[in-house]
């Protein structure tokens, strides 16, 4: 058990509000991701952090920012929520960036 | 352009015989790959990996091929359980400092486990 938590674990919101979601993690670890799950996709990263205040883009990153002030939280923010961002999101964290990534349990966010 | 592919949406299989996961992967760089199981309304959770010095990772029911040549890996779980049905994601990753340990997903494949 990694010690991850999402919130909400569910959302539905309309077309043009703004979203957060969090991911906390317990461990004091370094590396965090969000990625999308979409049905044919897989799972697709969309912003990743290598550190505090220190974070990157992924695949799929348009319509979407993050921030991260503290170690233990990551924040994923749809700026003005469009019907295609309806999607499972999860987090998760590596242990020194290494290539094995523990997940949260997910976030179900649908945008009518 | 999809770089790691599960080209079979599903699998069925009879409990106790083998279950036979493929993937494929088109990026040379990729250097470390691994496998997920996903159960509904949960996180994946990570099954097993292999470096791309290795060509076999054993674990328990659980082994995984890479044919570096082919591009190609498999998990093999024997003997299959009902337990087991699940989607099975692989992932990929390149090394480098600068990787992050980003991972890069196939399509996943739902396995059937049936009693």
């Amino acid at each position: 058990d990694a010690g991850i938590t999402q919130s909400p674990r569910h959302k539905v919101t309309e077309t043009g509000t703004p979203v957060t979601l969090r991911c906390h993690q317990t461990e004091n670890h370094r590396y965090m991701y969000w990625y999308r799950q979409d049905p044919g996709h897989g799972l697709r990263l969309i912003h990743y952090s290598y550190g505090v205040k220190d974070t990157d883009k992924g695949e799929v990153s348009d319509g979407y920012s993050v921030s991260r002030s503290k170690t233990e939280d990551f924040l994923l923010t749809l700026e003005s929520a469009t019907s295609s961002q309806t999607s499972v999101y999860f987090c998760a964290i590596s242990i020194q960036g290494k290539e094995t990534q523990y997940f949260g349990p997910g976030t179900r966010l649908l945008v009518l | 352009d999809q770089q790691v592919k599960q080209n079979s949406p599903s699998l069925s299989v009879q409990e106790g015989r083998i279950s036979i996961l493929n993937c494929d992967y088109t990026n040379s760089m990729f250097d470390y790959f691994l496998w997920y199981k996903k159960y509904p309304a949960e996180g994946p959770t990570f099954l097993i990996s292999i470096s791309s010095i290795k060509d076999k990772n054993e674990d328990g029911r659980f082994t995984v091929f890479l044919n570096k040549s082919a591009k190609h890996l498999s998990l093999h779980i024997v003997p299959s359980q009902p337990g087991d049905s699940a989607v099975y994601f692989c992932a990929a990753s390149g090394s480098g400092g600068t990787s992050y340990g980003k991972l890069t997903f196939g399509q996943g494949t739902i396995l059937t486990v049936h009693p």
